[in-house]
């Protein structure tokens, strides 16, 4: 079974504090995404990797930046948390393409910036 | 620009009943098409996908979905409903990059 692993489940931040959130795949996963979800508004896709160092912007990456060191591991950065950035953040790994399989997801951070 | 439209926000059914979830994409190529759960305060969980072959595809907890070419639909369907079904459901595209498209979600409540 794929495990795709985030480092907390809730987290209260203030605003203007550096926010690292991690994420954990054990399937030798060549992709890894970072998404926030909001009401009404569905998965929005922050940034992907598809390989170590590697990575690509996606729909929303402002305010965003992230890390891949090592294949199993990417991070998400929020470089100076503001309230809008409050929100449910999910973690997916999958393999180089969607011919491939589907995306498998960590359990969620719902981040609360105050 | 690959999209996904799921146009039902919230839906109610009775328990027993029967359900359809309506999801259309916009994709160029040959789409590979997924159906997500995710249940409160949980990650997604795939209940089903299309690659290639057969247009009806099952998948897990009696869910089965229709790949329509000509309607450029992939709906979610189940004869009947369990109270345990409560949830929003996600209907994503996935290209023949890395990348996927994920709708907007439909909330599904369940009543006894």
């Amino acid at each position: 079974d794929v495990k795709v692993t985030q480092s907390s489940r809730y987290l209260v931040k203030r605003t203007g504090e550096k926010v690292f959130l991690e994420c954990v795949q054990d399937m030798d996963h060549e992709n890894m995404f970072w998404y926030r979800q909001d009401p009404g508004l569905g998965l929005r896709l922050i940034y992907f990797s598809y390989d170590v160092k590697m990575k690509e912007k996606g729909d929303i990456p402002e305010g965003y930046s992230v890390s891949r060191e090592k294949k199993e591991r990417f991070s998400l950065i929020l470089e100076s948390a503001s309230t809008n950035q409050t929100s449910m953040y999910l973690c997916a790994s999958s393999l180089t393409s969607a011919a491939l399989g589907e995306q498998f997801f960590g359990p969620g951070t719902r981040l609360t910036v105050l | 620009a690959q999209s996904v439209t799921q146009p039902d926000i919230h839906i109610t059914v009775s328990e027993g009943a029967s359900l359809e979830l309506r999801c259309n994409y916009s994709y160029g190529a040959t789409p590979y098409l997924f159906w997500y759960v995710q249940s409160p305060g949980q990650g997604l969980q795939l209940l089903l996908k299309y690659f290639s072959g057969d247009t009806l595809v099952q998948g897990i907890k009696g869910f089965e979905a229709e790949f329509k070419r000509s309607q450029s639909s992939f709906n979610l369907r189940k004869p009947s409903v369990h109270w345990s079904d409560a949830a929003e459901y996600f209907c994503a595209v996935g290209d023949n990059f890395n990348k996927f498209y994920f709708g907007s979600g439909t909330k599904l409540n369940v009543k006894p």
